[in-house]
């Protein structure tokens, strides 16, 4: 079974400029996720979809952050613009009943 | 508010010894915890779940306790290998929720 495939894998940019991440789910997995892992903590959630609902995006920062799940698959994930303090992993994950599936992650450094 | 504590930022062991690993939370509705084990450039990879009903599940060399009193949680791992070097996060959640939360992980080495 492939796992989750997340692109680019490394993203260099410099801060106003917009960036984004892509995610693309094991298959059948209703459920994704987007985390942000700053360096020396645990993964924080930024937004789950269930299909191509977003039903919890609470934590995420919706004046500068955006994300899309069209057709119930893979997903998109947009800084626009980006800032210093967005350096980060952007780990996607997902699942249908079991743990959390996590994808390798993009590492995003803000110049 | 920091729900879920991994206290110990780093862990050395020797191979072969055990390496021990804990966790604290503080929410008492978490009756749902994993262990997720990570190396450099890759995603968290699932270890090891526990649920509230149980204090103890065993997985090859590697076990969890929970001591639900104390809302403590450890990963014991027997014997300790060179592979094993990475680090170990803590989750807590409910088993009927979606919410997860981690603790900052502890990055186990473990040496020949």
């Amino acid at each position: 079974e492939a796992g989750v495939v997340q692109s680019p894998r490394y993203k260099i940019i410099e801060k106003k400029q917009p960036v984004a991440f892509w995610c693309n789910p094991i298959s059948g997995h209703n459920t994704l996720y987007w985390y942000r892992q700053n360096l020396g903590q645990g993964p924080e959630l930024l937004i789950r979809y269930e299909n191509e609902e977003a039903v919890d995006d609470s934590q995420l920062p919706k004046d500068r952050f955006s994300a899309e799940r069209l057709k119930g698959v893979d997903s998109t994930l947009k800084i626009q613009p980006a800032e210093l303090g967005d350096s980060a992993v952007y780990l996607c994950a997902s699942r249908l009943t079991g743990p959390r599936v996590f994808g390798p992650g993009t590492r995003l450094t803000v110049l | 508010d920091q729900q879920v504590k991994q206290n110990s930022p780093s862990l050395s062991v020797q191979e072969g010894r055990i390496s021990i690993l804990n966790c604290d939370y503080t929410n008492s509705m978490f009756d749902y915890f994993l262990w997720y084990k990570k190396y450099p450039a890759e995603g968290p990879t699932f270890l090891i779940s526990i649920s509230s009903i149980k204090d103890k599940n065993e997985d090859g060399r590697f076990t969890v306790f929970l001591n639900k009193s104390a809302k403590h949680l450890s990963l014991h791992i027997v014997p300790s290998q060179p592979g094993d070097s990475a680090v170990y996060f803590c989750a807590a959640g409910s088993e009927t929720g979606y919410a997860l939360n981690f603790g900052k992980g502890t990055s186990l080495l473990v040496t020949p």
